[in-house]
C-alpha cells in the first residue's frame, strides 16, 4: 500500500487560505469518505482535525474544513494563524481493511 | 478525560524483538479500537495495524506482517504491541492511537499516546 500523496510544503500569509492535497487511489480515498486529517506541531503527537472528510470535532476551528473529490481529499485552512504552523496528514481506510497515511505536508505562515 | 499511557524508550539491537504498552484510562477499553502508527525521526506517520480489545482481532499492515503482534489485556486495559526480528530502520517514536467511533461513522483517530522512543542500534 503506497502513502497518499500530498504536496511537502505549502505557504501563506496570515489571513490567507492554503489548501493541502491528498491524492490517493479507487482502493483508499476514491472508495470510501473515511479520510481524517492531523494536525502535527514540531515535538507533539498528532491531533485530530477532520473526519469523515468534512466534520470536525469538537474544540476545532471552522477555519478548517474539507472536501473530496474522486480520488483526491482537500484540507483547507482559511484565515491562516501562526499558530496554524505544522505538519499535516491525511489518512484514509482502505480496501485491504487497512488504512494508509500520506506523506504528509509542512505548513509555514510567512 | 481519555488518556492513553505508554512505555518507556527502548534500545534494542539488530534482531532483537520489543514490546510495547499502552495504558488506556477514562474510557472502556473494549468500546474502541485501537491502533499503532510510527514516525520514524523526521519522516512522516506510518500506519502499523489495529487491535480490536473486545475480541482481541487484528489486522496488520503488509509490511509489518510476520513480524508484528497486537494483543490486549481488558482486565488493566492495556494493549500492547511486539515487533521481531527489528532492524535500524525500525528506529521510530511509536504512538497508539484510539480509534473514534459515532453514528455511522469510524476509522479515525481522536486520542494519541505520547509515543515510545525505539532506538535500533548495534
Amino acid at each position: 500500500q503506497s502513502a497518499l500523496t500530498q504536496p511537502p510544503s505549502v505557504s501563506g500569509s496570515p489571513g490567507q487560505s492554503v489548501t493541502i492535497s491528498c491524492t490517493g487511489t479507487s482502493s483508499d480515498v476514491g472508495n470510501y469518505n473515511r479520510v481524517s486529517w492531523y494536525q502535527q506541531p514540531p515535538g507533539t503527537a498528532p491531533k485530530l482535525l477532520l473526519y469523515d472528510v468534512t466534520n470536525r470535532p469538537s474544540g476545532v476551528p471552522d477555519r478548517f474544513s474539507g472536501s473530496k473529490s474522486a480520488n483526491t481529499a482537500s484540507l483547507t485552512i482559511s484565515g491562516l494563524q501562526a499558530e496554524d504552523e505544522a505538519d499535516y496528514y491525511c489518512t484514509s481506510y482502505t480496501t485491504s481493511n487497512t488504512y494508509v497515511f500520506g506523506t504528509g505536508t509542512k505548513v509555514t505562515v510567512l | 478525560q481519555v488518556q492513553l499511557v505508554q512505555s518507556g524508550a527502548e534500545v534494542k539491537k539488530p534482531g532483537a524483538s520489543v514490546r510495547l504498552s499502552c495504558k488506556a484510562s477514562g474510557y472502556t477499553l473494549t468500546n474502541n479500537h485501537m491502533h499503532w502508527v510510527r514516525q520514524a525521526p523526521g519522516q512522516g506517520l506510518e500506519w502499523i495495524g489495529i487491535v480490536t480489545p473486545s475480541n482481541g482481532a487484528t489486522s496488520y499492515a503488509q509490511k509489518f506482517r510476520g513480524r508484528v503482534t497486537m494483543t490486549r489485556d481488558t482486565s488493566t486495559s492495556t494493549v500492547y504491541m511486539d515487533l521481531s526480528s527489528l532492524s535500524s530502520e525500525d528506529t521510530a517514536l511509536y504512538y497508539c492511537a484510539r480509534e473514534g467511533i459515532g453514528i455511522e461513522s469510524w476509522g479515525w483517530f481522536d486520542s494519541w499516546g505520547p509515543g515510545t522512543l525505539v532506538t535500533v542500534s548495534s
